[in-house]
């Protein structure tokens, strides 16, 4: 199984909601990542998790928090976001966080109003 | 710094015919490298990567990369180009070494739509 999976699929919310994004992978990777991506443009990594462990904040805002229950789960929590925030959020995993690929899940697609 | 850059914002190729995605790169020590193609409102799918030992890869669907060191480029190729090869490219990079090099993190080129004319 080579599958990464995420839900929801589309998710619209208000910039006063809380939200979660969660992610779920059994491929025995202990790596997993979140990234954000915008219209036509490259993905952008925003946490890396390693051994359940967060390895990597790349300087994300506080409304956003991740969180990795176990080994085979990564949430992102979301709370007060803003419209700029509207993208499409990509989870990842790969073996461990050296030079494996990357397996990607399909994406959420965050609309924030 | 590390960086990506494909030069080619988009690329169209007649079906049958080879078809090449542009990829060069900057980064401290030696370079880990990847190709990834994303089709409309999906992830990003693994084609191939390079991590050491001979230049040339072959990947997935029929995809090689060839590893030219003195001219920091990982170039897509594909000998003859499928319709549903249409899709959008990223080539990306993830220095050798500990995370003070930003190792943990893969940095991407800003992509390439290829669009195969049938």
């Amino acid at each position: 199984d080579t599958e990464v999976t995420q839900t929801p699929k589309h998710l619209v919310m208000g910039m006063t909601n809380k939200k979660s994004l969660k992610c779920e992978q059994h491929m025995g990777h202990r790596a997993m990542y979140w990234y954000k991506q915008k219209a036509k443009k490259p993905p952008e990594l925003m946490f890396v998790y390693s051994y359940e462990k967060l390895s990597i904040n790349e300087s994300v805002p506080s409304r956003f928090s991740p969180e990795c229950p176990n080994s085979s789960l990564l949430n992102l929590h979301l709370h007060a976001l803003q419209p700029e925030d509207s993208a499409l959020y990509l989870c990842a995993s790969s073996q461990d966080d050296t030079y494996y690929e990357q397996y990607f899940g399909p994406g959420t697609r965050l609309t924030v109003t | 710094a590390q960086s990506v850059a494909q030069p080619e914002d988009q690329v169209n190729v007649a079906e049958g015919n080879p078809l090449t995605v542009k990829c060069t790169y900057s980064v401290s020590g030696n370079p880990y490298l990847f190709w990834y193609v994303q089709y409309p409102n999906r992830g990003l799918q693994f084609l191939l990567k390079y991590i050491t030992g001979d230049n040339l890869v072959k990947g997935s669907y029929g995809f090689e990369a060839e590893f030219n060191k003195s001219q920091t480029s990982f170039h897509l190729k594909k000998p003859s180009a499928l319709v549903s090869d249409s899709a959008l490219y990223f080539c990306a990079v993830r220095p050798d070494g500990g995370p003070q090099t930003g190792a943990n993190n893969l940095f991407f080129g800003t992509g390439t739509r290829l669009t195969v004319i049938p």
